[in-house]
This record gives structure tokens, sequence and C-alpha cells, in this order.
């Protein structure tokens, strides 16, 4: 298996512009998560995902923050609009489904994302 | 808010020595499970410890877990430069990893 797969790995915009970050998660695995990493906050789980149903969205920033995953096979995080301090690395982990809540996760690559 | 915080934030060792990595957390969990990134890549898993073991191991690493004291430890034995990395715990509640800040490991050839 390819592992999880993120694109762009690099992201550079301005100010005010969209951003969309894609994840296609392992095959077979039931949960997709979302995380930004930076030095000052460590890394912070946005929004996951269960058989590519939204469980729980608390740690989505602002209503700038949105996610979908239209399938098993695709996820999307989108920032509109996008602003200096969303600056960070943005990671999709996948993990298949336990007696008792999800195994250990899968990480993508990350994507690097710069707004100027 | 964090959960786990490891401790130390940063280790530096001489290559064959033993690391001792740290971690605390303050509410109850399913399991806790540790992470290790390598600069500017993804994390990648290395250990889960549920709630009901003590301790755990996998090659070269063994883990702990005290949950009466809320905390856990990771140990590398015999380090490798190759173990140079950051290293994260992670708590398991509701479905979700709350991860700590990491500690920074360095081995030195």
């Amino acid at each position: 298996d390819a592992g999880v797969i993120q694109s762009p790995r690099h992201e550079v915009t301005e100010m005010g512009q969209e951003v969309t970050l894609r994840c296609k998660p392992i095959s077979g695995h039931d949960y997709l998560f979302w995380y930004r990493q930076t030095m000052m906050r460590g890394l912070e789980l946005l929004i996951y995902f269960n058989n590519n149903v939204p469980i729980d969205d608390s740690g989505m920033p602002e209503d700038r923050f949105s996610a979908k995953m239209p399938n098993a096979s695709f996820s999307t995080l989108k920032i509109q609009p996008s602003e200096p301090r969303d600056s960070a690395v943005y990671f999709c982990a996948s993990s298949l489904a336990g007696l008792a809540g999800p195994y250990e996760q899968y990480f993508g690559p990350g994507t690097r994302l710069t707004v100027t | 808010s964090q959960q786990g915080e490891e401790d130390p934030q940063a280790l530096s060792i001489q290559e064959g020595e033993n690391a001792t990595m740290n971690c605390s957390y303050k509410t109850s969990i399913n399991n806790l499970q540790w992470y290790r990134q390598n600069s500017g890549r993804g994390l990648v898993h290395l250990i889960l410890i549920r709630s009901n073991e003590r301790e755990k191991h996998s090659g070269r690493l063994r883990v702990t877990l005290d949950t009466s004291k809320k905390s856990s430890s990771l140990l590398i034995t015999a380090s490798r430069a190759a173990d140079t990395a950051s290293y994260f715990c992670a708590t398991e509640r509701s479905e979700k990893l709350v991860f700590g800040k990491g500690t920074k490991l360095t081995v030195n050839p």
C-alpha cells in the first residue's frame, strides 16, 4: 500500500486566497483525521470522520475552515479566506476501527502551508 | 488543550546509550500511544499500550504505563543515530488522540 497520500506537499499563498488540501487515506481504513501542527500549539486535531461521516469538528478553529469526505478514498480541507496565522503543517491520518475505537493512526507526509 | 505532556522537552545522548522519555496526562484513557516524527515527515506509530496493561515491549522499545500516577515512559535501549527524532505520546479517549508537544531526541554518533 502507498500509505496516506497528501497533496500538495507545499503551498504558498497570499492572504485572502482559498486553499484546498487533499488527502487519500489507506484503502479500507474507517477513520480519517485532519491535524494541524505548529511550534506554538503542537499537534491539534481539527476534525475526524468515521465511514465518511464527520464525527467531531470541535477543533476547527473558525468558519473559514471546512472539511469534506465525499467518499472513502478522498477528503479535502479548505480554508477560505486564508490568513497568515493559518501557516502550519497540516496532516491527514487514517486508521482502522477496533473494538473500542480506532487503532493506531497512519499519518501522511503533511502539507506545509505558508500564507503571506 | 494538551492531554499528554512529555518530559524532557529535549534530550541529547551518545550512540549506544539508553534514552528515557516520560509522559504525564490528566484524565482517564482507553489507551496510550507513542509516535515518532523525523524532521519534515509525518508521525509514525511506535507502540500502543492499553489502560489495563502495565508494560509492553517492541524490539528496542519498552513502554510502561502507570494509570494510578497517570504517567507513561518510553525507553529506547542501545540508541542509534537513526533514532534522532521527536517522540510524542498520545492519549486516546472517545476515539480521539490528544498529543503532547513531544521530546526532541538527538543521538550523537
